[in-house]
């Protein structure tokens, strides 16, 4: 069965840093892009970031570029997104989704987890 | 940036054919994907590549591209069609992934 599994949300101060994982099973994590995708409370779906199989290729939105990182370890089967600099705006369900190809451009995102809930309030 | 424009709601009776349209600017060059979420779920993919449905999904979903609109079609709605369902494309100029705002979709 083909599962994603995300940790790491909680409850962080303003200006604070997070870890969010992302664990994978039941296909070739290395085949394939990944990504994460945010969903703030009531409101529609953001993409974040985005990292093809082989980490060469790596994009995040606007919104986060710079304060945000996304990286993978496929010897581990998971996916990371590192966020620092958190603000009240980052609040959301943070989901990761695999890409249907192992770029991450032009594609759908054909398995997603079940998200982590992430709070930045101070 | 790109912008994706949804109705925010769309309204239709069991049985009938319902229509979600996705508004872009030339969007009928890029390749547009449909995804359905419905409350407390994570979104399922249900057509990508403008009119290809992953194993799974009936045939009842399906997908058109062309001009500056892209359009979800769902055929014979059923109660549990009910969900917000969201376009998504890759904007090239920004080499970002871009959603719409979602549409709602309630059956009467």
């Amino acid at each position: 069965e083909v599962q994603l599994v995300e940790s790491g949300g909680g409850l962080v101060q303003p200006g604070r840093s997070l870890r969010l994982s992302c664990v994978v099973s039941g296909f070739t994590f290395d085949d394939y892009a990944m990504h994460w995708v945010r969903q703030a409370p009531g409101k529609g779906l953001e993409w974040v970031s985005g990292i093809s199989w082989n980490s060469h290729s790596i994009g995040h939105a606007d919104s986060v570029k710079g304060r945000f990182t996304i990286s993978r370890d496929n010897a581990k089967n998971s996916l990371y997104l590192q966020m620092n600099s958190l603000r009240a705006e980052d609040t959301a369900f943070y989901y990761c989704a695999k890409d249907i190809n192992g770029d991450y451009v032009d594609d759908a995102f054909d398995i997603w987890g079940q998200g982590t809930m992430v709070i930045v309030s101070s | 940036s790109y912008v994706l424009t949804q109705p925010p709601s769309v309204s239709v009776a069991p049985g009938q054919t319902a229509r979600i349209s996705c508004g872009g600017n030339n969007i009928g060059s890029k390749s547009v994907h449909w995804y359905h979420q419905k409350p407390g779920q994570a979104p399922v993919l249900v057509v990508y590549d403008d009119s290809d449905r992953p194993s799974g999904i009936p045939e009842r979903f399906s997908g058109s591209n062309s001009g500056n609109t892209a359009t979800l079609t769902i055929s014979r709605v059923e109660a549990g069609d009910e969900a917000d369902y969201y376009c998504q494309v890759w904007d090239r100029s920004s080499d970002h992934v871009v959603f719409g705002g979602g549409t709602k979709l309630t059956v009467l």
